[in-house]
C-alpha cells in the first residue's frame, strides 16, 4: 500500500497565484486532514473531513479551501497565495475505529511564496 | 496561546543512555496524548500514545508517562540509539475529535554514537 501520498513535493509561487496541493490515501480511511508546519510551532490543523462531501475548518483555515468528492482524495486549494503561507503542508488520514487518534501522514509539500 | 508546549527545542544524548522528552499542556479537556517522530523530508509517524485514564504506557524501548495533576507528560527512550535521532512532537486531543490534534513545537533529539 502507498498509504498517504502528496504532490508536488516542492512548489514556488508568486504572491497572488493560486494552486492546489494534492493528497490521496489508499487505506479507505474516512477521516482526512491538512496541517501546516512552521518552525517552532508544531503542526496546525487547516481543514479536515469526516467523509466524502463533509468538510470543516480547523485552527488556521483562512486563505485555504478544501473539498472531498471521494474517500481517497482531499485536495487543498490556495486561492491567492501570500508569503505567510510559506510552510510545509502535511496531509493525514485516520480510521475512526479503536485507533482513531493515530493519524497517518503523507511526506509533505514544501511551499514557498515569494 | 499554545495549549501544548515542548520547552526544549533540542536534546543531545549519548548512545545507550536514556532520553527524556517533556511536554506540558494547559487544556484540562485533553484526554488523549500522542508522540510522533519525524525524520527530515518525511511526514510524522506515530510512536506511542496514552489515554488520560492511565499514567504510563510502554512499548519496547519507549515509555510515556502522564501526570494529569501537573498537566505534564514525558517520553522515555531506553536505551537511546543513533537511529532515534529525529524531531519528536507531542500532541493532544479531546473527546472523540481525533482530527483535532493539537501539537507542541517539537524537540530535536540527537543521539551521539
Amino acid at each position: 500500500n502507498a498509504g498517504v501520498t502528496q504532490t508536488p513535493k516542492f512548489q514556488v509561487l508568486k504572491t497572488g497565484q493560486s494552486m492546489t496541493l494534492q493528497c490521496a490515501q489508499d487505506m479507505n480511511h474516512e477521516y482526512m486532514s491538512w496541517y501546516r508546519q512552521d518552525p517552532g510551532m508544531g503542526l496546525r490543523l487547516i481543514h479536515y473531513s469526516v467523509g466524502a462531501g463533509i468538510t470543516d475548518q480547523g485552527e488556521v483555515p483562512n486563505g485555504y479551501n478544501v473539498s472531498r468528492s471521494t474517500t481517497e482524495d482531499f485536495p487543498l486549494r490556495l486561492l491567492s497565495a501570500a508569503p505567510s503561507q510559506t510552510s510545509v503542508y502535511f496531509c493525514a488520514s485516520r480510521d475512526p475505529g479503536p485507533r482513531r487518534h493515530e493519524q497517518y501522514f503523507g511526506p509533505g509539500t514544501r511551499l514557498t511564496v515569494t | 496561546d499554545q495549549q501544548v508546549k515542548q520547552n526544549s527545542p533540542s536534546l543531545s544524548v549519548q548512545e545507550g543512555r536514556i532520553s527524556i522528552l517533556n511536554c506540558d499542556y494547559t487544556n484540562s479537556m485533553f484526554d488523549y496524548f500522542l508522540w510522533y517522530k519525524k525524520y527530515p523530508a518525511e511526514g510524522p509517524t506515530f510512536l506511542i500514545s496514552i489515554s488520560s485514564i492511565k499514567d504510563k504506557n510502554e512499548d519496547g524501548r519507549f515509555t510515556v508517562f502522564l501526570n494529569k495533576s501537573a498537566k505534564h507528560l514525558s517520553l522515555h527512550i531506553v536505551p537511546s540509539q543513533p537511529g532515534d535521532s529525529a524531531v519528536y512532537f507531542c500532541a493532544a486531543s479531546k473527546g472523540n475529535a481525533g482530527n483535532m490534534l493539537t501539537f507542541g513545537g517539537g524537540t530535536r533529539l540527537m543521539v551521539k554514537p
